[in-house]
């Protein structure tokens, strides 16, 4: 059965550092999203992308943060210049857009931010 | 905005039925998901309510009324590996979702 990948499973950086977070989302779906969740907190939204351009972002979701499609697979998050509340478990999510909005969570990376 | 709301925490025996309320207060939204999430990993799809009703999916149920901003999730037969986190979301905007904090299911033997 497809399913989302993303890497790495665990990230730690210094607080300043830029950080690439990469996802795979399933092949044949249109929409993508990332989600964070800050250890023992419910999942937030940061943004959504479909035909490659952002369709809809969070409060979360300042200039410290931008996605890209780079080729026809990978969908990146970057965060810029981390800080130490950009800790938390990062989710890529994907879904076909058709007649199933059903979104689809890849495993997570859980960045630290030291 | 929107402001979702679920107990924090229950607990159920192996077996038996749970019910799982939500209650919402939204400007609007495309539809009611139910995700479970076990600790540590990703959330998984349960089920989707569109329109006022009952939808059933195995031993899983999910109901929603629009006019009460309510939506439930039924567990019927537990089994311990039920206990997880149960996340009633909206769908949103563009189609993205807005997450409850979840209500955290212990099932006991």
């Amino acid at each position: 059965e497809p399913e989302v990948t993303q890497t790495p499973s665990h990230q730690v950086t210094q607080m300043g550092q830029e950080v690439i977070l990469r996802c795979v989302p399933i092949s044949n779906h249109l929409y993508f999203y990332w989600y964070r969740q800050i250890l023992g907190q419910k999942v937030e939204f940061l943004v959504s992308f479909y035909n490659n351009e952002i369709s809809e972002k969070s409060e979360i979701f300042d200039d410290q943060f931008s996605v890209e499609r780079p080729d026809g697979s990978n969908f990146t998050l970057k965060i810029r210049s981390t800080k130490l509340e950009d800790s938390a478990m990062y989710f890529c999510a994907s879904s076909p857009g058709t007649d199933s909005y059903e979104q689809y969570f890849g495993p997570g990376t859980r960045l630290t931010v030291t | 905005g929107q402001n979702i709301d679920q107990p924090t925490e229950m607990t159920a025996t192996e077996g038996a039925i749970v019910q799982i309320n939500c209650t919402y207060q939204t400007s609007g939204f495309n539809g009611l998901f139910w995700y479970q999430q076990h600790a540590g990993e990703a959330p998984t799809f349960l089920s989707y309510n569109v329109l006022d009703g009952l939808e059933e999916k195995g031993r899983f149920s999910s109901f929603l009324s629009r006019s009460k901003g309510y939506s439930y999730l039924l567990l019927k037969e537990l089994q311990m590996k039920d206990s997880a986190s149960y996340l009633c979301d909206l769908q949103t905007g563009a189609n993205n979702l807005f997450f409850g904090t979840g209500t955290r299911l212990t099932v006991i033997p």
